[in-house]
């Protein structure tokens, strides 16, 4: 059983194009997170959702935006994608409670890329 | 704020040797510190964390981490390596739940 899956697992697009990127965990968990992964792998948050409700949302263009429909479902929607946003977008989740909160299990990432 | 630095970018090590990784960090009280292990084409996964107590903290797949505060410290460990273990090994630093990560250290492992 798959914990933490994400669809697609590739993505190749071209610039100015509007994409979605989808997550669904089967941990019971009730915080998702989006995080970004560049060129040299440096990992960086993006948004978390807890319960369907927005709990961090760093600097991020506001041309990404993204849904969480319940608390195992969180998706990326990306408008107008520029070259910039190529990178590799993992999902992760883990529990809202104690230190729990810091084991997050992530998904196995969406290589997306921009032409 | 938090921070991590991993300062090896890419490490080789043959198969059977011992490996350690090293990861430096900023936090202005006691930090929560996380080792995280991402194979080709994967997620990541935790081997193993630290929040308190004991600083020598045991993992999955036979490593280990050992805090030291005074060094600001929390340096990965393995005594025999295998070949499954040639990966990119990523340390995170808590709490702020917005988990802060290292630049990861890429590691092959040669026979």
């Amino acid at each position: 059983d798959t914990a933490v899956s994400q669809t697609p697992k590739y993505l190749v697009t071209q610039m100015g194009n509007d994409k979605s990127i989808k997550c669904e965990q089967n941990l019971g968990h009730d915080t998702m997170y989006w995080y970004k992964q560049d060129s040299k792998k440096f990992l960086k948050i993006m948004f978390s959702y807890n319960n369907k409700e927005l709990i961090i949302n760093e600097t991020v263009p506001n041309r990404f935006s993204p849904k969480s429909p319940d608390k195992a479902h969180l998706n990326l929607h990306i408008n107008s994608l520029e070259l910039g946003d190529s990178a590799v977008y993992f999902c992760a989740s883990s529990q809202l409670k104690g230190t729990d909160l810091y084991e997050q299990y992530f998904g196995p990432g969406t290589r997306l890329t921009v032409t | 704020a938090q921070s991590v630095t991993q300062p090896d970018i890419h490490i080789t090590v043959s198969e059977g040797a011992s490996l350690e990784l090293r990861c430096n960090y900023s936090y202005g009280a006691t930090p929560y510190l996380f080792w995280y292990v991402q194979s080709p084409g994967q997620g990541l996964q935790l081997l193993l964390k630290y929040f308190s107590g004991d600083t020598l903290v045991q993992g999955i797949k036979g490593f280990e981490a050992e805090f030291k505060r005074s060094q600001s410290s929390f340096n990965l460990r393995k005594p025999s390596v295998h070949w499954s273990d040639a990966a990119e090994y990523f340390c995170a630093v808590g709490p702020d739940y917005k988990l802060s990560f290292g630049a990861g250290t890429t590691v092959t492992v040669r026979a």
